[in-house]
């Protein structure tokens, strides 16, 4: 089975504070994503990678950062937090080499409140 | 940019019913269509997908997909309790990230 884990669970953080998400996975998937989760909006692709050392900027990336160490860890930064950016945040996995078959994998998300 | 709606909002059925829900998206070319479920407090989860023309069944779970009028639909089969849950229906991209554009969700209630 799967596995995607994201630290912390929850987070309370002050405007123009820097918050890093956390996220590892341990399925040796390529590919990980960052979404963001509000309601009316469903989830929102911020960024993801396709490897070790690389990111790209998905649909709502500014005001984040990623980073992408290693295959399994990737973390999303938030340099200077505002209040827009409380939300549930969701990582994920997935295998492109599967094609059409390819599932994505998801967190147990992160729930971040930026007063 | 493509776009994904989800119809109803909310829906409630007793226990034992049909449960239906639909799905439209805006690109014909989209790649394969998604079906997540997602429990409060909870990350998505994969339910079933689908890529061709036409349904897929897996279990209670049956999928129609119909590129023509841009529509698929979910349909759960003798629905449970524990089937009370958000569905998400994701479109994935063939762009080369293999991105999956979501609707907002539809929240569904089976009451015992």
């Amino acid at each position: 089975e799967a596995a995607v884990t994201q630290s912390p669970r929850n987070k309370v953080a002050v405007t123009g504070g820097k918050v890093t998400l956390s996220c590892n996975q341990t399925n040796n998937h390529n590919n990980m994503y960052w979404y963001r989760q509000d309601t009316g909006h469903g989830l929102r692709l911020i960024h993801y990678s396709y490897g070790a050392g690389s990111t790209e900027k998905g649909d709502i990336p500014d005001g984040y950062k990623a980073s992408r160490p290693s295959q399994e860890n990737f973390s999303l930064i938030l340099e200077l937090a505002t209040p827009s950016q409380t939300s549930v945040y969701f990582c994920a996995s997935g295998d492109p080499r599967l094609g059409v078959q390819d599932t994505q994998y998801f967190g147990p998300g992160t729930r971040l409140l930026v007063l | 940019q493509e776009k994904v709606q989800q119809s109803p909002e909310s829906l409630i059925v007793p226990e034992g019913a049909m449960s239906s829900l639909n799905c439209t998206f805006s690109n014909s070319a989209s790649q394969s269509i998604w079906w997540y479920q997602q429990h409060p407090g909870k990350g998505p989860e994969a339910l079933i997908s689908i890529f061709s023309n036409g349904n897929k069944k897996e279990g209670r779970l049956t999928v129609y997909l119909n590129r023509a009028s841009l529509h698929v639909s979910l349909h759960i089969r003798d629905s449970q309790p524990s089937d009370s849950a958000v569905y998400l229906c994701a479109v994935s991209l063939s762009s080369g990230s293999w991105q999956l554009i979501f609707g907002s969700g539809t929240q569904l209630t089976v009451m015992p």
